[in-house]
């Protein structure tokens, strides 16, 4: 079975601090990993994936097979930074997965 | 940019009254999917929808649900008998088949309290 865990579920930092969400996942085989974020009153959108290796406002993400992880990490958090964030996984690349999300991390930056 | 649409916004239900939610997915997209999100709890995969038909469902998608595209552009779940443990934040998504993006765009929701 496949499942997401994300051990915080409530973040609080400062504008300008280091900022990490913490992804495990299980899954046997090779997973697709993504993060999604909702930001207040808005819908969940895709921020990032494992695949693209890309940076997105700042946040990356590293898949660590032999950790099972995916921690999202920024280096110096922005106040609309604060939002929903969830760990999610699917099946080997492939159209029509479905998406097992982790539990979401509620990030908060404080001025 | 094209959006993923749900209407209603909220519905509010009497328990074993049937509800229709629907959904309007980008529209060059072929895969559509619903998910749920319980209060307090995770979003959680209900069914997959592609070529008009079923292609994954859950353990919770049992007879009580169905889905249809009725016609080019809507995708409906239908609940026909609500129970209150169906109250829950549904979200429809649809996605491409395009092998260099697999993203499943969201709606924004459908808020459902069955009383």
């Amino acid at each position: 079975a496949q499942r997401v865990t994300q051990p915080e579920k409530l973040l609080s930092v400062f504008k300008g601090a280091p900022v990490e969400l913490k992804c495990n996942y299980s899954y046997s085989g090779s997973p697709e990993l993504f993060w999604y974020v909702q930001y207040s009153r808005q819908r969940l959108q895709l921020l990032l994936r494992h695949i693209s290796r890309e940076s997105i406002k700042g946040f990356t993400a590293d898949l660590n097979k032999g950790e099972t992880s995916f921690h999202l990490k920024k280096p110096f958090a922005q106040e609309e930074d604060s939002a929903m964030y969830y760990c999610a996984l699917s099946g080997p690349k492939a159209a029509g997965n479905k998406l097992t999300f982790g539990g979401g991390t509620r990030v908060l930056v404080k001025p | 940019e094209p959006e993923v649409t749900q209407t209603p916004s909220h519905q509010v239900t009497q328990m074993g009254q049937e509800v229709i939610l629907r959904c309007v997915p980008i529209s060059n997209h072929l895969y559509f999917y619903w998910y749920r999100q319980i209060l307090g709890q995770k979003v959680e995969f209900l069914v997959s929808f592609y070529n008009n038909e079923i292609s994954e469902k859950s353990e919770i998608f049992d007879d009580q649900f169905s889905v249809e595209r009725p016609d080019g552009s809507n995708f409906t779940l239908k609940i026909r008998s609500t129970k209150l443990e169906d109250s829950a934040m549904y979200f429809c998504a649809s996605s491409d088949t395009s092998p260099s993006s697999y993203e499943q765009y969201f709606g924004p929701g459908t808020r459902l309290t069955v009383t």
